[in-house]
């Protein structure tokens, strides 16, 4: 079974730009969420979709966005970027709703110059 | 909001010493999971811990949770080389306006030297 696929790998963008992050679950998995991860803040989670649906949301500024397409596919947008938003950005897929084990996927390393 | 509080933050053991991995929540929670990351590389699934009492090993490591106390535990035995990672525990309460959502601590960095 494939893990969760996250694309592109690697990001170079600078101040004022935007980027759009993509995520693919494993199959079967329907609720996605995504997480940044910084030296200084630790794991921080940004969102949580489910069946098209976000159903729970971090404490990230209106700029960081995202979506889940029908076939559980997901992506995230950040827009306006700031040198801060330099992070590894995870995406996380579960299958059973009962628990929360969720698997992450490589992630995509984000530079912001 | 809650808390996840995990030390030591650092680690560093010699081949062959046990120790132990302490991961304190600040709010009542039945379900904590365990996640090893290489440097550079995602997180990888080690333990999910679901009830009061809980125990998991796997190889050199044992995994344990005290509801109670709101405290897991993770035990190195004999360390390994190969063990040198950053350790994550994490909790959930998935209802309500947390769900999906984990609550990490900041991570354990482990060295196991020679």
């Amino acid at each position: 079974k494939a893990g969760v696929t996250q694309t592109p790998r690697y990001l170079i963008k600078t101040r004022g730009q935007q980027v759009t992050l993509s995520c693919s679950p494993i199959s079967g998995h329907r609720s996605v969420s995504w997480y940044q991860q910084t030296p200084g803040q630790g794991l921080q989670f940004l969102f949580e979709y489910f069946s098209e649906t976000q159903r729970n949301k971090g404490n990230f500024p209106g700029r960081f966005s995202g979506r889940q397409f029908s076939n559980s596919r997901s992506e995230m947008n950040v827009s306006t970027l700031e040198l801060g938003d330099s992070a590894l950005y995870l995406c996380a897929s579960r299958g059973r709703l009962a628990i929360n084990e969720q698997f992450f996927g490589p992630g995509t390393r984000l530079t912001v110059l | 909001e809650l808390k996840v509080e995990q030390n030591p933050l650092f680690l560093s053991m010699q081949e062959g010493k046990n120790y132990t991995i302490y991961c304190n929540y600040s709010t009542t929670s039945d379900r904590l999971y365990w996640y090893r990351q290489d440097p550079g590389k995602s997180l990888e699934s080690l333990f999910v811990l679901l009830s009061n009492g809980a125990v998991k090993q796997e190889g050199r490591l044992m995994a344990s949770l005290d509801t109670k106390a709101r405290l897991s535990t993770l035990h190195i035995t004999a360390a390994v080389h190969d063990l040198s990672a950053t350790y994550f525990c994490a909790v959930d309460i998935d209802r309500g306006s947390t769900l999906g959502r984990l609550y990490f601590g900041r991570g354990t960095q482990l060295t196991v030297w020679p």
